[in-house]
C-alpha cells in the first residue's frame, strides 16, 4: 500500500512567521510531488510541485525534496491569515499517472 | 495556469434519481482526468481514471456500474451518480492532466456538492 504521511495538526503560527508543513512517502519509485492548497468548502489548488533533490522557492513558498529519506516538505515564509487552510501533500506513483494524497495538515495563521 | 470547471457546484435530489456532474477542461487538452470524493474532514479518495475514447479504470471498492464514467472528448467528462442514495452524499471533484506543457501536474475543478434526501 502505497502511502503518505502527514501530521494532520492543526498546526498554529502566528501573522509573520514561517509555517513549516511536513510530509513523508512510502514509494521510492515515486517521481514528482506536489503541495495543494484546501480552503474549507474549497476543492484544492496547486501550490508547488518540485520533482528534483533540493529546495524550489516560488515567492512565499518553498519546496523541498529529499529522496533518499522520502521526505518533502513546504515552507511558507511571512505567513498571512489568507494562508489558514488545509495543505495537501500529493505524490505521483512511480509508473502511475495516480496521485496519492496525504490526509492534509491544518495550518491556522493567527493575526 | 490550467482552468477546469465543474457543473453544476451543487445539487440536491431525491433517493433514487440519477445526476449528472461535468468536468470540463477549459484552456487545454485533458487525455486524462480523474474523480474523487471527498468526505467531511477526510482527505481526497480517488474514485476512477477516465482517459478519453476508453472505458474508466475504478478504484477498488468503487462500483462502476454506479457510477457511470464518460470521456466522450479531450475537454469532456462526465459522472453520473445513479440511484443515489443519501451515502452518495459528498464532495466530488474532478481533476485533469494535460496533454503537454503540464505533463504530470493535476488541476482540479472546483467541486460538485451532492445532497441526496
Amino acid at each position: 500500500q502505497k502511502e503518505v504521511e502527514q501530521n494532520s495538526g492543526p498546526l498554529s503560527v502566528p501573522e509573520g512567521a514561517i509555517a513549516s508543513l511536513n510530509c513523508t512517502y512510502s514509494d521510492r519509485g515515486s517521481q514528482s510531488f506536489f503541495w495543494y492548497r484546501q480552503y474549507s468548502g474549497k476543492s484544492p489548488e496547486l501550490i508547488m510541485s518540485i520533482y528534483s533533490n533540493g529546495d524550489k522557492e516560488d515567492g512565499r513558498f518553498t519546496a523541498q525534496l529529499n529522496k533518499a529519506s522520502q521526505y518533502v516538505s513546504l515552507l511558507i515564509r511571512d505567513s498571512q491569515p489568507s494562508d489558514s487552510a488545509t495543505y495537501l501533500c500529493a505524490v505521483l506513483q512511480g509508473g502511475s499517472e495516480k496521485l496519492v494524497f496525504g490526509k492534509g495538515t491544518k495550518l491556522t495563521v493567527n493575526p | 495556469g490550467a482552468v477546469v470547471s465543474q457543473h453544476p457546484s451543487r445539487v440536491i435530489c431525491k433517493s433514487g434519481t440519477s445526476v449528472k456532474i461535468e468536468c470540463r477542461s477549459l484552456d487545454f487538452q485533458a487525455t486524462t482526468m480523474f474523480w474523487y470524493r471527498q468526505f467531511p474532514k477526510q482527505s481526497l479518495m480517488l474514485m476512477a481514471t477516465s482517459n478519453e475514447g476508453s472505458k474508466a479504470t475504478y478504484e477498488q471498492g468503487v462500483e462502476k456500474d454506479k457510477f457511470l464514467i464518460n470521456h466522450a472528448s479531450l475537454t469532456l467528462s462526465t459522472l453520473t451518480v445513479t440511484s443515489a442514495h443519501p451515502e452518495d452524499s459528498s464532495f466530488y471533484i474532478c481533476s485533469a492532466r494535460g496533454s503537454s506543457g503540464a505533463v504530470e501536474t493535476q488541476y482540479f475543478g472546483p467541486g460538485t456538492r451532492l445532497l441526496v434526501l
